[in-house]
């Protein structure tokens, strides 16, 4: 069963801690992506990345980082120093290089709160 | 920046009619996207429409597209009650940007039964 997982669902932070989101795909695509949506609004890209081992800024990566070690996962750290963090994030992938026409799947997302 | 421009923000219709949403962009694109995103779900890929491409089918779906007024619509013809979601459109501006999807705000469509 192949798709895009995100997790957790829900997660719920202290101001000042740092929290790290996961997201998985087994569709063997190169390319990751995160975006964050806001209540009404569409969505922005923080990171993405079209390979193992490297990756871009998106148009609002301040106070977030990433990693990619592995082809299947990206995983999305809010630090401390995201001003506004409560949001709902996404996870996509796409094939990735070499196909200039790439659909994008999408995870089901996990809603983050700061308290 | 936000590169996609949806009208209108919100859509009202009853079961078995037409909806029409448009699309308005910034720069040249390679590719336009539609998506769908049900309430608190991740996005679901409806249509893809190549900057070389004026008109696309699928299903009950119908996309236009418009290189020299950056524009595109969607159409879902006979809609139904689940059809009801935010629809967004994404454009792929290539080059540098190769890879990347710039996404509009949004049109929320509701579909009476």
């Amino acid at each position: 069963d192949g798709g895009i997982t995100q997790s957790p669902k829900y997660l719920f932070r202290k101001e000042g801690q740092n929290v790290t989101l996961s997201c998985e795909q087994n569709l063997n695509h190169d390319a990751m992506y995160w975006y964050r949506q806001d209540p009404g609004q569409g969505l922005r890209l923080i990171y993405y990345s079209q390979i193992v081992n490297d990756f871009q800024k998106g148009d609002i990566a301040e106070g977030y980082s990433v990693s990619r070690e592995k082809k299947e996962s990206f995983p999305l750290t809010v630090t401390s120093a995201q001003k506004n963090p409560t949001a709902f994030y996404l996870c996509a992938s796409s094939i990735g290089t070499g196909h200039s026409t790439d659909t994008q799947y999408f995870g089901p997302g996990t809603r983050l709160t700061v308290l | 920046s936000q590169q996609g421009e949806e009208d209108p923000q919100a859509l009202s219709i009853q079961e078995g009619e037409n909806a029409t949403m448009n699309c308005s962009y910034k720069t040249s694109i390679n590719n336009l996207q539609w998506y769908r995103q049900n309430s608190g779900r991740g996005l679901v890929h409806l249509i893809l429409i190549r900057s070389n491409e004026r008109e696309k089918h699928s299903g009950r779906l119908r996309v236009t597209l418009d290189t020299s007024k950056k524009s595109s619509s969607l159409l879902i013809t006979a809609s139904r009650a689940a059809d009801t979601a935010s629809y967004f459109c994404a454009t792929d501006a290539g080059g540098t940007s190769y890879g990347k999807l710039t996404f509009g705000q949004g049109t929320i469509l509701t579909v009476h039964p």
